[in-house]
């Protein structure tokens, strides 16, 4: 089945920093890869998403990368704020399946 | 336009006993997921719902059951209860077969 590694775990930036997350997955099969912002103790939101007939996607301050032939993406957030704490999921999955399988994680703290 | 739903939204359980938790999707979708979210991981598929059957399941054991209603509505079924089972239960709906899901607000269990 599909693997996805998701680093760092834990990420503390300044206000005003960019933040990048990192994903890699194993079944080159998946073309569909969701990143979700969780709150303390609140559902995950689904942020930005792409699909792998596309290389970037951007929606305001974020973006998402994906390199199909390295099996890995990234989710880049320029000039954070505090607003911006949060646990950040990604998660690849394939057509036919739909069902996405998660990484474990990154708390992005974003300090004033 | 109401979103995910899903009661109770705490539950406090003892080992052997079982379960009922209850979805709600959102309005116009038709296609229900269930996850587990253990504390500091990212959500775990168990099954999806989709025209009142299981079409997807995840690595659970048969204690994990559910149910969908002709109204799209939901509920995960976990029998025998062990500690390990304690967790937040996560519901995300989707339309047919397109790949992006929305979540609710998710049930924390405790099994003491």
């Amino acid at each position: 089945g599909e693997n996805v590694e998701q680093h760092p775990s834990t990420l503390s930036v300044q206000e005003g920093d960019s933040a990048v997350i990192k994903c890699t997955y194993s079944d080159s099969a998946s073309n569909y890869f969701p990143w979700y912002k969780q709150e303390l103790g609140k559902r995950p939101q689904l942020i930005i998403d792409i699909r792998s007939n596309v290389g970037e996607k951007k929606d305001q301050r974020i973006a998402v990368t994906l390199n199909k032939t390295a099996k890995h993406f990234s989710l880049h957030i320029t000039e954070t704020q505090p607003e911006d704490s949060a646990v950040y999921f990604c998660a690849a999955s394939k057509g036919g399946s739909y069902i996405p399988t998660f990484g474990r994680g990154t708390s992005l703290i974003v300090h004033p | 336009d109401a979103g995910v739903t899903q009661s109770p939204t705490h539950l406090i359980k003892t080992r052997g006993q079982q379960v009922t938790l209850r979805c709600s999707p959102k309005s116009g979708h038709d296609t229900v997921s269930w996850y587990q979210q253990a504390l500091g991981q990212g959500p775990q598929f168990i099954f999806q719902y989709y025209e009142e059957e299981e079409r997807q399941r995840g690595n659970f054991p048969d204690r994990f059951s559910g149910h969908q209603f002709p109204n799209y509505s939901s509920e995960l079924n976990v029998n025998a209860l062990l500690l390990g089972d304690s967790a937040l239960y996560l519901c995300a709906s989707s339309f047919g077969g397109r790949l992006e899901q929305y979540f609710g607000p998710g049930t924390r269990l405790t099994v003491t």
